[in-house]
């Protein structure tokens, strides 16, 4: 009963460090989520991908690049990371669109200093 | 633009007593709502949704939330919490067949003995 997966759990950066968040799931779902958590901001949307092949912006995708592997991977990559990239990264994935739910990992929490 | 506010961000109750978490929504087109609940260190889970049709949703643990269109509302409430209720709960909504899932800020709930 694995879900979804995230790797790494933890990780420092030093600004201008390049890095990729991994994010699996095996429930055969279409579409895959990246959200950013910040203290008093809740989760927000950072890209998503409705269906392998595809990826579009959410709220916040200046910084990051995404891309859909295959059905069962999207991953973050963060270019040049920044203090202000600090934050706690969770994926998610479901079958379709919102209608659905979503499940989510357990995170990745990242820290550039 | 669509918003989902949370007023309370915490909320302190004494164990058996009980509780309301309150979630209004902005969107002048039908929307999709939902309750997540998030033990520490872990990711989000769904506690419950409303997508349409009976205005009382109950969902998962013992939690219920009442669909308030005139009021923009979407409150989530339990009889009689537990210690293990203790968590932070996010309120979220979405636009009718959208891939984004807005989140409101968060209520950490707090049950003491």
């Amino acid at each position: 009963n694995a879900g979804v997966t995230q790797t790494p759990k933890f990780q420092v950066l030093k600004t201008g460090q390049s890095m990729t968040l991994q994010c699996a799931q095996d429930m055969n779902h279409n579409s895959m989520y990246w959200y950013r958590q910040d203290p008093g901001m809740g989760l927000r949307l950072i890209y998503y991908s409705a269906s392998e092949g595809t990826t579009d912006k959410g709220e916040v995708p200046n910084g990051y690049n995404v891309s859909r592997l295959n059905k069962r991977e999207f991953s973050l990559r963060l270019e040049s990371a920044a203090p202000s990239q600090t934050s706690v990264y969770f994926c998610a994935s479901s079958e379709g669109d919102s209608y659905y739910g979503y499940t989510f990992g357990s995170g990745t929490r990242l820290t550039v200093v | 633009a669509q918003s989902v506010t949370q007023l309370d961000s915490q909320v302190p109750v004494f164990e058996e007593a009980p509780v309301e978490l309150r979630c209004n929504y902005s969107s002048s087109v039908s929307v999709y709502l939902f309750w997540y609940v998030q033990y520490p260190n872990q990711g989000l889970q769904l506690l419950l949704k409303y997508l349409s049709g009976s205005t009382l949703v109950k969902g998962i643990n013992g939690f219920e939330a009442e669909f308030n269109k005139s009021q923009t509302s979407f409150h989530l409430r339990k009889p009689s919490v537990h210690i293990s209720d203790t968590a932070e709960y996010f309120c979220a909504s979405s636009m009718d067949s959208s891939y984004k899932l807005i989140f409101g800020s968060g209520t950490r709930l707090l049950v003491r003995p």
